[in-house]
């Protein structure tokens, strides 16, 4: 089942900019990920924000959470074409080590 | 961190055939899940597979259709039977251990197209 709400849907920008892509949940959590799907592949884990953490840091990555508003977003900075893939958001389920995915964000950066 | 392969790739298959796709872990893991995903959407998980036992489906996905089957903590596998144009998809194994709660390591998906 999906709870998680990303937006925008799809974002297109240049090479050099700063990326940002929201994700809303509905439900209480543990934790949330954020994971990149270059085209056709598998997906790749980045980041995992624990409930009680606010932000969080990874090289060019930049999460935060919000458990008020049960949101989340992930900043990218200095984006490089590398970058281009789809980003999904996920939560935990509660149990059985499940996850609740969100619809993701293509995103686009333009050379 | 886990890596994970899968077999085959992508195939071509015929109305009324089944499929086999096989999913290799190169550790042990706790927790194997298997996914469906149309092109450009989300994931859909279609079951947990538990390693000795029946696998556990989520709603709208059955055995029968689906079987499964997890003989040790690295390998799986997901049959599609009796397949269908609607079961052409992207079909995704993964695996988590307790070691690194919820994180999930995917493999490269199996591209199915039923003609």
């Amino acid at each position: 089942s999906q709870q998680g709400e990303e937006d925008p849907q799809a974002l297109s920008i240049q090479e050099g900019e700063n990326a940002t892509m929201n994700c809303s949940y509905k439900t209480s959590i543990n934790n949330l990920q954020w994971y990149r799907q270059n085209s056709g592949r598998g997906l790749v884990h980045l980041i995992l924000i624990r409930s009680n953490e606010r932000e969080k840091h990874s090289g060019r990555l930049r999460v935060t959470l919000d458990t008020s508003k049960k949101s989340s977003s992930l900043l990218i900075t200095a984006s490089r074409a590398a970058d281009t893939a789809s980003y999904f958001c996920a939560t935990d389920a509660g149990s059985n080590y499940q996850l609740i995915w969100g619809a993701g964000t293509k995103l686009i950066i333009k050379p | 961190s886990a890596v994970i392969s899968q077999k085959p790739s992508r195939d071509i298959c015929q109305r009324g055939t089944s499929l086999t796709i096989q999913c290799q872990v190169d550790s042990q893991v706790t927790m194997m899940f298997w996914y469906r995903q149309q092109p450009g959407q989300s994931l859909t998980l279609i079951a947990t597979a538990n390693q000795g036992s029946e696998a556990t489906y989520e709603s709208g996905f059955v055995i029968d259709k689906f079987p499964i089957s997890r003989p040790n903590l690295t390998f799986s596998t997901l049959t599609v039977s009796n397949m269908s144009p609607e079961d052409s998809s992207i079909y995704l194994c993964s695996a988590c251990d307790r070691a690194h709660s919820y994180e999930q390591y995917f493999g490269p998906g199996t591209r199915l197209t039923v003609t």
